[in-house]
This record gives structure tokens, sequence and C-alpha cells, in this order.
């Protein structure tokens, strides 16, 4: 099991460039959420999706899409870059228990992808 | 919306003593208070959690207490060492029924041999 991977590990874009950021997770998980670390301000929620062809806004969407064709791929688009998005995103995916409250489960993270805009 | 408060933003302790992390939430129907640990250039993984149906949980050298009278639940690592230099962060979420999480602003955990 490989858990939740991200591609780039790390990239680097001028302003107005566009880019894909890829997560996948093996573990059949319903749930997958992208998230945006900056110093100080914790984790900040962009969107997320609770399965196959569903996505919602988070804390901070402004500035980014996402897709979540396959079940277990969620894809971050930027489409024109700006210097506020140099941070570092973090996918994560968690599965419900088809209990009635989905509240109680952990969430996976992947391990980071690292954007600078220049 | 959920808002979550994390206190201190940095701790330093020396090893062996005990290290607390507060974290303060807003929204009366949160029932799950997840807590992470995201050491240097890597990923946040869980450590403990707790229910609003439970008042307290152990797990070895780690607790949670939560108070849901006064919206305010906190991290007891005992005996601490070197290896629990971490960022940790304190999540909840915005009410029961939602899988989302609202993460606090992280505590920078340094334990001083």
């Amino acid at each position: 099991n490989a858990g939740v991977t991200q591609t780039p590990k790390f990239r680097v874009l001028k302003t107005g460039q566009s880019m894909t950021l890829l997560c996948a997770q093996d573990m059949n998980h319903e749930y997958m959420y992208w998230y945006r670390q900056d110093p100080g301000m914790g984790l900040r929620l962009i969107h997320y999706s609770v399965g196959e062809g569903t996505t919602a806004k988070g804390e901070v969407p402004d500035g980014y899409n996402v897709s979540r064709l396959k079940k277990q791929n969620f894809l971050l688009g930027l489409e024109s870059a700006a210097p506020s998005q140099t941070s570092v995103y973090f996918c994560a995916s968690s599965y419900s228990y088809g209990g009635p409250d989905p509240s109680y489960n952990e969430q996976f993270f992947g391990p980071g992808t690292r954007l600078t805009v220049l | 919306g959920e808002n979550v408060e994390q206190h201190p933003s940095t701790l330093s302790v020396q090893e062996g003593d005990s290290a607390v992390i507060k974290c303060t939430y807003s929204d009366s129907a949160s029932n799950y208070f997840p807590w992470y640990k995201q050491e240097l250039g890597k990923r946040p993984q869980l450590i403990i959690d707790i229910r609003s149906n439970v008042g307290e949980k152990k797990d070895q050298r780690i607790a949670v207490t939560l108070n849901k009278t006064a919206k305010h639940f906190s991290l007891h690592i005992t005996e601490t060492q070197p290896e629990d230099s971490a960022v940790y962060f304190c999540a909840a979420n915005p009410g029961a029924g939602s899988y989302q999480l609202t993460f606090g602003k992280g505590t920078k955990l340094s334990v001083i041999p």
C-alpha cells in the first residue's frame, strides 16, 4: 500500500502560469481533501470531495479548481498562479465507517507539494 | 463556521517534563476532536482523537481531555522525549456528521535534552 501520494513534490511557477497537482490514494477512501499550509496559519481547507464526481468548496477556494473523475484521484488546478499561492499543499483522504456519523474518521495525508510562485 | 484557537504557538520543555497544549472551539455542535503531529518536513499524522461523549482518553504518554461546557480540549504529553519535538495541530469538525476538519494554527514543541 502506497497510501496517499502526491505529484509533483516541488514546483516553481511564474505568475500567470497554470498547473495541476495530482493526489492519488489506494485505500478506497470516499473522502478526499486539499489543504494549504502556510507558516503560522495551520492547515486550511481549499476544496474537498465526498465521492467520485462530487466536489465542494472549503475555507480558501479562490484561485483553485478541483476535479474527482476517479475515486482514487483528486486533482487541484491553479489556472493563473499568483505569488499569494506560494505554499505547501497537502492532500488527504479518509473513509466512511458507513455508520450514522461520518465525523469519526482519521485523515491520511500525502507527503506534500512545495509550490513557489515567482 | 467553526473557529479553532490553539495556544501556545511555541513551547519549550526539558526532557522528562510534561507539555500541555490547549485549544478552544466555537461550534457547540462539534463532536470530534483529533490531534495531529507533524515532524519537520513530514506529513501530519494522527496521534490521538476524542469524541464528545468522552471526557478523557489516554494512549501511553499522551492524553486528551475535553470540556464541552467550556468548549476547550487539551493535549497532555508526559515524560517528554526529544522525538516528541514537532508541530502539533488540534482540530474540530464543524458540527456532528461533518467529515471536514478545522485546524488550529499549530504549536511548535521543542524538547530540550
